[in-house]
């Protein structure tokens, strides 16, 4: 497709429990990033990828988000050990060099 | 990180033009000036961005302080679809910088 792929679009997990979330940018671009939106709130950086490598983590909350980006392309931001303080929106973004950022639809994670 | 100031909402007409203002007095001189809106129950959409002269697009206008301290966002007329928050945010150049920092935007109310 054209546009940045999130999946799932909505996710419910119990407390305690792994989740995985999967983007998929717009072929060709070199730049990834995460955020996380609360309702009400802008969205919140975490962290962002050029190419392979994390080029800037530093908005991750602790050590229990990781997010990898083995070839390039597809990510997934994985949460271990999930709190209900983790509920939120979570969004990824591609952009290529200079250009506007491209957004997903999101993945909306509820932790009960 | 670079800060900008906007108001917290706006409201409009239909098919009026709309000033959306966004301070930012400690600008950079590597900063571009980046506009994006949300929707209800969507992501973050790219409106329009620059560095030091004033930008068109099919979507809005950008008019850029001679000192680059403010910005004014121009919906020329707008409609119902219009209404969103709409983030002013500066994305610098340098490692680190790159990230795009939501603040809390301006709610734009639009009346039929």
């Amino acid at each position: 497709g054209a546009g940045v792929s999130q999946t799932p679009s909505n996710k419910v997990t119990e407390k305690g429990k792994y989740v995985e979330l999967r983007c998929d940018p717009i072929s060709g671009h070199t730049a990834l990033y995460w955020y996380r939106q609360s309702l009400g709130q802008g969205p919140e950086f975490l962290i962002y990828f050029q190419g392979t490598g994390a080029a800037d983590d530093s908005g991750l909350p602790n050590d229990r988000f990781f997010a990898v980006r083995p070839e390039g392309s597809v990510s997934t931001l994985k949460i271990q050990r999930t709190e209900r303080g983790d509920s939120a929106v979570y969004l990824c973004a591609s952009s290529l060099g200079e250009s506007g950022y491209t957004f997903g639809s999101g993945t909306r994670l509820t932790v009960v | 990180d670079a800060k900008t100031t906007q108001p917290n909402s706006m409201e409009s007409n239909e098919e009026e033009p709309v000033h959306l203002p966004c301070n930012h007095s400690t600008i950079s001189g590597t900063d571009y000036i980046h506009w994006y809106r949300q929707l209800p129950s969507q992501g973050p959409e790219y409106v329009i961005h620059g560095l030091t002269s004033n930008v068109n697009n099919r979507m809005a206008s950008l008019a850029i302080a001679e000192d680059r301290k403010s910005s004014t966002l121009i919906l020329h007329r707008a409609t119902l679809r219009d209404a969103a928050v709409y983030y002013c945010i500066l994305r610098g150049l340098i490692q680190g910088a790159q990230k795009l920092v939501f603040g809390q935007g301006t709610r734009l109310t639009i009346n039929p």
